[in-house]
């Protein structure tokens, strides 16, 4: 079955400062997986994808992640935070032909002035 | 209008009021999801509809009760709800089951 953990309910990085949200999944075949992220009283927004193509993968806003199958892991990562960046970040999972896509929990982003 | 959007953006119920949240894509897609998310939880699957037949059903209580006339178009239907129903309710649809989704703005419900 898979899975997705995301690690830190809450990460606070200084505004310019690198963003490292962690996100490591377990499937059993070579998965789909996303980052979305939800700014305040909104829904989710798709941030990027990777299914099976290159493994960076580079999204809106600056962001990327990088698919590293050794580790089964899809860190998020942006070079230098904006305060706009604040927000919930979902990494999330799934198999082709599966019916649904499995999110983590969650991980709210601070950006310290 | 392109995109997901849903109405309500707010909802204010009693428990004994009976009302519908509407989800409405204008993007072409075959699948529908109605999602909730709760305070400090991960965000719940409750339904999928692909090509308007319901696919998957969480174990959801039955005084929710999805509706999809359409493949544009899915309700949740709410009646007798309890406080502990209060969440946002997240529509997404996609082109296929397992694509990407794209999440409407959700109705911010309240059950007094």
């Amino acid at each position: 079955a898979q899975s997705v953990t995301q690690l830190g309910s809450h990460v606070s990085v200084s505004e310019g400062a690198l963003v490292l949200l962690r996100c490591n999944y377990s499937s059993s075949v070579p998965p789909y997986l996303f980052w979305y992220v939800q700014y305040p009283n909104q829904g989710l927004q798709l941030l990027l994808k990777y299914t099976s193509a290159a493994t960076l993968v580079k999204g809106i806003n600056g962001f990327e992640a990088e698919f590293k199958k050794s580790e089964t892991s899809f860190h998020l990562t942006k070079p230098s935070a904006h305060m706009s960046d604040a927000a919930e970040y979902f990494c999330a999972v799934s198999d082709l032909g599966d019916d649904k896509i499995i999110f983590g929990k969650g991980t709210r982003l601070h950006i310290l002035p | 209008e392109t995109g997901v959007t849903q109405t309500p953006r707010h909802l204010v119920m009693g428990m004994t009021n009976k009302k519908s949240l509407k989800c409405e894509q204008h993007l072409g897609h075959n699948a529908m999801y109605w999602y909730k998310q709760s305070a400090k939880k991960p965000l719940e699957l409750m339904f999928v509809y692909s090509l308007e037949e319901r696919v998957e059903n969480n174990s959801v209580p039955s005084r929710f009760s999805p509706e999809c006339p359409n493949s544009s178009h899915l309700f949740l239907h709410l009646h007798t709800l309890q406080p502990e129903d209060s969440a946002l309710y997240l529509c997404a649809s996609s082109q296929d089951l397992s694509e990407t989704q794209y999440f409407g703005p959700g109705t911010r419900l309240l059950v007094l």
